[in-house]
């Protein structure tokens, strides 16, 4: 079975400090990378795609890639309470098949 | 309206009922999915349709039948259900497929009884 790994919290930090969250996965195949924040009681929202390696930026949003340890992470940078959430891990492989990790749960606390 | 709209939000049901989940997507995309998730575990994909056709049913139980009339539209047919299958539901689509990422509904959650 293909997996995509997150360790699953919970991850607390301090607000203002960097939360990192880090996610393996298994398949070499994988292409595209993706980071989806859901809060509770609420549906997956895309926050971040990455698809070569190296870094992508935007905003307070880090993602980094490195296909050769199938690795992904995401650093958010000045953690508010509002970044509070679930963070799902997914790969994609091809046009019909994303797996996602069980998910991260981050408390950002004020 | 924009994005990806689903239709119940809440449903609780018995085990002998029939009920149907309804998804909308007002994004032109072509691509569009059913996902469960459940409490601690992964998503997981039921369905895939790909312009109106059904690509990939990934092991899903017969109480389970998707329907996809057009593009924007998307059903999931639940019959016969058991407690187990209470869960949040999900449907998403995408442009042209999953490396393009995925946009979701908000989700039905489902109660069993």
């Amino acid at each position: 079975q293909k997996e995509v790994e997150q360790n699953s919290g919970p991850l607390s930090v301090p607000e203002g400090a960097i939360a990192s969250l880090n996610c393996t996965y298994s398949d070499r195949g994988s292409q595209s990378f993706f980071w989806y924040r859901q809060y509770s009681g609420k549906s997956p929202e895309l926050i971040m795609s990455i698809y070569s390696n190296g870094d992508k930026e935007d905003g307070r949003f880090t993602a980094q890639l490195n296909k050769a340890s199938q690795y992904v992470s995401l650093l958010i940078r000045d953690s508010q309470p509002s970044d509070s959430a679930t963070y799902l891990c997914a790969g994609a492989t091809n046009n019909n098949d994303m797996r996602f990790g069980a998910g991260t749960r981050l408390t950002v606390k004020p | 309206e924009t994005g990806v709209t689903q239709t119940p939000r809440h449903l609780v049901m018995g085990m002998t009922n029939k009920k149907s989940l309804k998804c909308e997507q007002h994004l032109g995309h072509n691509a569009m999915y059913w996902y469960k998730q459940s409490a601690k575990k992964p998503l997981e994909l039921m369905f895939v349709y790909s312009l109106e056709e059904r690509v990939e049913n990934n092991s899903v139980p017969s109480r389970f039948s998707p329907e996809c009339p057009n593009s924007s539209h998307l059903f999931l047919h639940l019959h016969t259900l058991q407690p187990e299958d209470s869960a949040l539901y999900l449907c998403a689509s995408s442009p042209q497929g999953a490396i393009y990422g995925y946009t979701f509904g908000s989700g039905t959650r489902l109660t069993v009884v």
